[in-house]
């Protein structure tokens, strides 16, 4: 199995611009977590999908962010318009279950904004 | 605000020396996991201890839990130089949605 799939693995991009980040979580796994890693604030919940249906979104900043689970191999997470502030790693994790037992990582997805 | 904190932030060590990390959290939980991430890569399972449990053991790895005082610590024996990681425990969330939170970590170098 080749694990949970991120890209990509490093973005910069200019404030105001859109930025999309994507995830292929492993093979029949129904629930997929997206986090957001810190040096200030550690590791943030932003948004999770069980069976592709968004189950809790209040971790995400604000209107700018949004995530899509079209099916249920691929996910997404949108910044538009980035600011500096959204600068970090963003990471997205599955599993089997919603049972919060055992959350397998990506290499995650370092994103600057300049 | 994040459920768990670990202690000390950082750990400096000796190969084969053990190392301790603690954690403590706010509420109650039915499971309690630890991971680890190595520099610039994704955070990876390292054990779980269900409520019920009062310790486990997973090869060089311990980790004990005291739900009376809502905190549990790893203990990571003969430590060697590829040990070198940050380590987090986490815990369900407290609003009983079914993702978790994970603590601020320690970050742990084992000197060759």
């Amino acid at each position: 199995d080749a694990g949970v799939i991120q890209s990509p693995r490093h973005e910069v991009t200019e404030m105001g611009q859109e930025v999309t980040l994507r995830c292929k979580p492993i093979s029949g796994h129904n629930s997929l977590f997206w986090y957001r890693q810190t040096m200030m604030r550690g590791l943030e919940l932003l948004i999770y999908f069980n069976n592709n249906v968004p189950i809790d979104d209040s971790g995400m900043p604000e209107d700018r962010f949004s995530a899509k689970m079209p099916n249920a191999s691929f996910s997404t997470l949108k910044i538009q318009p980035s600011e500096p502030r959204d600068s970090a790693v963003y990471f997205c994790a599955s599993t089997v279950t919603a049972t919060n037992e055992k959350l397998f990582f990506g290499s995650g997805t370092q994103l600057s904004v300049l | 605000s994040q459920q768990g904190e670990e202690d000390p932030q950082a750990l400096s060590i000796q190969e084969g020396e053990n190392a301790t990390m603690n954690c403590s959290y706010k509420t109650s939980i039915n499971n309690l996991q630890w991971y680890r991430q190595n520099s610039g890569r994704g955070l990876v399972h390292l054990i779980l201890i269900r409520s019920n449990e009062r310790e486990k053991h997973s090869g060089r790895l311990r980790v004990t839990l005291d739900t009376s005082k809502k905190s549990s610590s790893l203990l990571i024996t003969a430590s060697r130089a590829a040990d070198t990681a940050s380590y987090f425990c986490a815990t369900p969330m407290d609003t009983g949605r079914r993702a978790l939170t994970f603590g601020s970590g320690t970050r742990l170098q084992v000197q060759p």
